[in-house]
């Protein structure tokens, strides 16, 4: 069965630290992983999209890990930002004629001041 | 311009009303999809359009009617809902459904939050 668990299911973290959220997959065809932001009430924001060859992706404070190996990715957030509190929902795209998207369950991010 | 626009922003509506959710795109995005999102809880897929035919109807009701009346456009005609229909509705669009790698990241909307009473 086709799964994406994320952990933690949520975090809170000074403002200035840095965090690494947690996202394993079950995914098979595998296609390619993405991360998005979701404020509160808004839609979701796309950060990063790997696909099987690539490793790591960065976007600005936000850097992607992939390891297709293990099925596992990570997000780390560095330097956080009171901005940053929203929830991080990983997404993997399976194929098999017609893309499935699979999505986690997500974690809440606090960041305090 | 990678804007997905979705209005009305909020919606209260009576189960005896029918009311519409439209959303558009200037990106030229041949697939465009709806979906329901509860609170705390991630996306649900509901229908997938591609090329303007419904490709995905992930066994919604039938109070939920999708439209696509042209590739930029993707409407949501609402009628009789129910109480427990009450979420945050978010439309997408990406290059299309079966493009591989990064052509496929689906762009949203910032969602209509609709509330059935």
């Amino acid at each position: 069965k086709n799964q994406v668990e994320q952990s933690p299911q949520s975090l809170i973290i000074l403002e200035g630290k840095n965090c690494t959220l947690q996202c394993n997959y079950t995914v098979s065809p595998f296609s390619n992983l993405r991360w998005y932001k979701q404020d509160t009430g808004r839609g979701p924001v796309s950060l990063t999209i790997m696909t099987f060859s690539e490793n790591t992706k960065s976007n600005g404070r936000y850097t992607a890990t992939l390891d297709a190996d293990t099925k596992q990715s990570s997000l780390h957030i560095t330097a956080s930002q009171l901005s940053d509190s929203a929830s991080y929902i990983c997404v993997v795209s399976a194929t098999s004629g017609t893309y499935k998207y699979i999505f986690g369950t997500g974690t809440r991010l606090k960041v305090l001041a | 311009d990678t804007e997905v626009t979705q209005t009305p922003k909020h919606l209260v509506m009576g189960m005896t009303n029918k009311k519409s959710l439209k959303c558009e795109q200037h990106m030229g995005h041949r697939a465009m999809y709806w979906y329901k999102q509860k609170a705390k809880k991630p996306p649900e897929l509901m229908f997938v359009y591609s090329y303007e035919k419904l490709s995905i109807n992930e066994s919604v009701p039938s109070r939920f009617s999708p439209e696509c009346p042209n590739s930029s456009l993707l409407n949501l005609h609402l009628h009789a809902l129910q109480p427990e229909d009450s979420a945050l509705y978010l439309c997408a669009s990406s290059q299309g459904v079966t493009a591989p790698g990064a052509k496929n990241i689906q762009y949203f909307g910032a969602g209509t939050r609709l509330s059935v009473l």
